[in-house]
């Protein structure tokens, strides 16, 4: 089976930084989404990491350890806009499909 | 920007009934898909669609289901005899492959009463 692990929910405070964690083990690994929803809206895409290390994008970075299954979002100077859920994504290998985790709700307050 | 598509927005459709919902991809997108999301659960694959047919579908995706591309822009998700859990939003999305990001549609959110 696949199984993505994040954590329920987080709260952080406006202009703090943010670090979302997720762990995966799967049969086979093309690649890592992270996604942002807000609520009764649709996944926006944010980042995608395929080799490891950390891939930078404005207040957003996402970084990735294939060893060790493992990726984190970073989100900084953060904003009340940034208030929404973070969803983790696997794609497979041989596989045209994303395998999601249960997704991150982040509460940003001022 | 090129976005996905849905229509409705919302169904509502009495249990038994047949219901479709459609989806207008990005035009030079290759791959399509329907994902589902249940009311605070996590989002799931359904379908994927490539070359006119069915390239791979989840456990979920039974004989009640079907997915056409009836033209050139439109696909669609047909589901024949909803059941009440079969409520959820549902999503289409697009991509050029798996290493493109996918695009997601608005969602459909579909109300089995």
């Amino acid at each position: 089976g696949q199984n993505i692990d994040q954590p329920t929910e987080m709260t952080a405070t406006e202009g703090a930084i943010v670090q979302i964690n997720c762990t995966y083990q799967t049969s086979g690994f093309n690649g890592l989404f992270w996604y942002q929803q807000h609520a009764g809206e649709a996944p926006t895409f944010l980042s995608y990491n395929v080799l490891d290390g950390l891939e930078e994008k404005g207040r957003f970075s996402s970084f990735l350890s294939r060893s060790k299954g493992y990726s984190y979002l970073l989100l900084k100077e953060l904003q009340m806009k940034d208030s929404a859920s973070y969803l983790c994504a696997v794609s497979l290998t041989g596989f045209q499909k994303l395998v999601f985790g249960t997704g991150t709700r982040l509460l940003v307050s001022p | 920007e090129p976005e996905v598509t849905q229509t409705p927005s919302h169904q509502v459709t009495q249990m038994g009934q047949e219901v479709i919902l459609r989806c207008v991809p990005i035009s030079n997108h290759l791959y399509f898909y329907w994902y589902r999301q249940i009311l605070g659960q996590k989002v799931e694959f359904l379908v994927s669609f490539y070359n006119n047919e069915i390239s791979e579908k989840s456990e979920i995706f039974d004989d009640q289901f079907s997915v056409e591309r009836p033209d050139g822009s439109n696909f669609t998700l047909k589901i024949r005899s909803t059941k009440l859990e079969d409520s959820a939003m549902y999503f289409c999305a697009s991509s050029q492959g798996n290493d493109y990001g996918y695009t997601f549609g608005s969602g459909t959110r579909l109300t089995v009463v």
